[in-house]
């Protein structure tokens, strides 16, 4: 089946810097991509819908100018945590969807911890 | 916010069907509902799907009542792997080719020897 690739898997960071993590749809063109993150023993938070060519749509309550998201091109996202806090450690994983059988396919996710 | 309910947590004894119930009385007619299942600290694996018809595939069944408001997992033949948190989603606005996911707090499975 279709396959969606996070990178990095995980990552530590310290207090002030910025963290890019990339999706990857392998064998299909991704035309929305999806970000969300999630907190130990809670469900999954959608942050931004990101459709290639066109600036993401967020949530409301996630600052844009924090979680940058630029899909480029039809088979990879970037979230960019920008001057990254604590509060920012999460699980970040992001889902594609591009073909006509209605999946959507999510990566295995990204733990980033900032110290 | 999510537009589903689903029971907080469920056991199943190991080799025996798991059924799970999820509501969605405020799913519109164009919207369908989706059911993946997340592993600890892996990302959501996709389950099935579907509109208005039972859907079967090689993982599981899903049976959706006539008037849409609710559905029901089915693992025919449940193993100690299928120990999961299984999402219930309607998906908002595109039909099944758009829209987003918006997750709740899904039901936590715990398949038992």
């Amino acid at each position: 089946g279709a396959v969606v690739s996070q990178h990095p898997s995980w990552v530590i960071c310290k207090s002030g810097t910025s963290v890019k993590i990339e999706c990857r749809s392998l064998d299909f063109q991704a035309t929305t991509m999806f970000w969300y993150r999630q907190f130990p023993k809670q469900s999954l938070m959608l942050m931004a819908t990101s459709n290639e060519g066109s600036k993401a749509t967020y949530e409301q309550g996630v600052e844009k100018d924090k979680f940058l998201i630029n899909h480029a091109s039809l088979t990879l996202s970037t979230l960019t945590v920008t001057s990254a806090h604590p509060e920012d450690s999460s699980f970040y994983i992001c889902s594609a969807t591009g073909g006509y059988t209605g999946e959507l396919f999510f990566g295995e996710g990204s733990r980033l911890t900032v110290l | 916010d999510a537009k589903t309910t689903q029971p907080p947590s469920m056991d199943c004894a190991e080799g025996r069907a798991a059924n799970l119930p999820c509501n969605h009385s405020t799913i519109s007619g164009n919207e369908y509902v989706y059911w993946y299942r997340q592993i600890h600290s892996q990302g959501p694996q996709y389950i099935i799907h579907g509109l208005k018809n039972n859907e079967t595939n090689e993982m599981a069944s899903l049976i959706i009542t006539e008037d849409r408001k609710s559905s029901t997992l089915i693992l025919p033949h449940a193993t100690l792997r299928d120990t999961a948190v299984y999402y219930c989603i309607v998906r908002v606005g595109g039909g099944n080719q758009g829209g987003k996911l918006i997750f709740g707090q899904g039901t936590e499975l715990s398949v038992k020897p």
